[in-house]
């Protein structure tokens, strides 16, 4: 089982939410984690987005939109990256990222299509 | 404004070495971690490497520890990676980034093919 799992791929439509899920591996504990969230477009580098661990410790890249939110649902031992008011430039690859046993560890990314 | 531009990519056969280079400007590069991170051919991110703000702390990835060496020049503002007995699966587009990865660079690529 890989530290960090994500959906391979969602689809969602325009103005709707989406919700990308990391799902930590059943060994370690969701709550005592900071989630990084990426974005990258086709050809480009990854760009940071935000970084959420709680609702007293989270912080939204600079200029990065506050459509782009985090959160974590503990029940499912997972991190979330929810977008509202999906726009097409959303369209884009998403990963999630921690800091883990001397290690940065991503998910396999989400790779999100707005249609 | 912040900025990292990559460079030292190439084609490189099995075995053989390449240094890759950083270069950071538009803040003050002694205050902060930096890390290596790369990209094979339509795959995910892959974390490569770590160094502390002063360079006295360093981590890798299983993948390339004992092959890759990580260190930085505060003087110069630059960050490097010497990369040895490369392997194929060492292709990739290698991105250095500032802290928790905010910002990227644009990347350099290598490729590792006879």
């Amino acid at each position: 089982q890989a530290v960090l799992t994500q959906p391979s791929s969602l689809s969602a439509s325009p103005g709707a939410s989406a919700s990308l899920t990391c799902t930590l591996h059943s060994g370690i504990n969701v709550g005592t984690y900071g989630i990084y969230w990426y974005q990258q477009k086709p050809g480009s580098p990854p760009q940071y987005l935000l970084k959420f661990k709680s609702d007293s410790d989270k912080e939204r890249g600079s200029g990065v939109p506050s459509r782009f939110s985090g959160s974590k649902d503990a029940s499912a031992n997972a991190g979330i990256l929810l977008i509202s008011g999906l726009q097409s430039e959303d369209e884009a690859d998403y990963y999630c990222m921690i800091w883990h046993s001397d290690a940065y560890v991503f998910g396999g990314g989400t790779k999100l299509t707005v249609l | 404004q912040v900025q990292l531009v990559e460079s030292g990519g190439g084609l490189v056969k099995p075995g053989g070495s390449l240094r890759l280079s950083c270069a950071a400007s538009g803040f003050t590069f002694s205050d902060y971690y930096m890390s290596w991170i790369r990209q094979a051919p339509g795959r995910g991110l892959e974390w490569v490497s770590y160094i502390s703000s002063s360079g006295t702390t360093i981590y890798y990835a299983d993948s390339v520890r004992g092959r890759f060496t990580i260190y930085r020049d505060n003087a110069k503002n630059s960050l490097y990676l010497q990369m040895n007995s490369l392997r194929a699966e060492d292709t990739a587009v290698y991105y250095c980034a500032r802290g928790w990865f905010d910002p990227w660079g644009q990347g350099t690529l290598v490729t590792v093919s006879s």
